[in-house]
């Protein structure tokens, strides 16, 4: 079946740490997404890419950074320039054009 | 720029009860609106996708209509179980970077 696969569905990171959240996707799609959501605040957009090796900042791209090394592949990496983690991250990615988007499981990451 | 509201936050039915979730967003010149399903801990499940020249889209027991002139959409959702507790989200299309803009979600709970 296709699908977003992200990974871990739970990491827990120290002060000072960076870590990296997987997201994996076998959809032949060209365009994909981060976001993070908070209680209360809905989905905010992180980084996104609609095509290998390029990528652009969303709304709140401070503290976080990406690649796109391959289509299927874009991995967020969380830096300790981040002041506050903690939040439960999703990946999403959809077809170039007026498609619809597809969302993965999410990571909830928990500063220790 | 682009913002989606959704009135009331939570919603408290009894089950078999016909519901309707309404969504507005301020800027009518969207691509196209998509409506999720949230359960606790989990990523986004799409229900339905009305793209911008379409009126309304079924599926089952959910029916999500959209009137772009005004900025609304409204889902319908038929007969409602206790399985379909879970936060139910907008989101509308727009923009040259096609950027996916999201409301904060109702959380609706269906009392058996």
């Amino acid at each position: 079946d296709g699908g977003i696969t992200q990974s871990p569905k739970y990491l827990f990171r120290k002060e000072g740490q960076n870590v990296t959240l997987s997201c994996e996707q076998n959809l032949n799609h060209d365009a994909m997404y981060w976001y993070r959501q908070d209680p209360g605040q809905g989905l905010r957009l992180i980084y996104y890419s609609q095509i290998v090796n390029d990528f652009q900042k969303g709304d709140i791209a401070e503290g976080y950074s990406v690649s796109r090394e391959k289509k299927e592949s874009f991995p967020l990496t969380v830096t300790s320039a981040q002041k506050n983690p903690t939040a439960f991250y999703l990946c999403a990615s959809r077809p170039l054009g007026i498609y619809g988007y597809t969302f993965g499981s999410g990571t909830r990451l928990t500063v220790v | 720029k682009q913002e989606v509201t959704q009135i009331p936050a939570a919603l408290s039915v009894p089950e078999g009860e016909n519901l309707v979730l309404n969504c507005s967003f301020t800027d009518s010149a969207i691509y196209n609106l998509q409506w999720f399903r949230q359960d606790p801990g989990k990523g986004l499940t799409s229900l339905l996708l009305i793209q911008s020249s379409q009126r309304e889209q079924t599926s089952g027991r959910l029916n999500a209509s959209l009137d772009k002139s005004s900025g609304r959409s409204t889902l319908y959702i038929a007969a409602s179980q206790p399985g379909d507790s879970a936060t139910y989200l907008c989101a509308v299309l727009a923009g040259a970077n096609s950027k996916l803009t999201f409301g904060k979600g109702i959380t609706l709970s269906v009392r058996p």
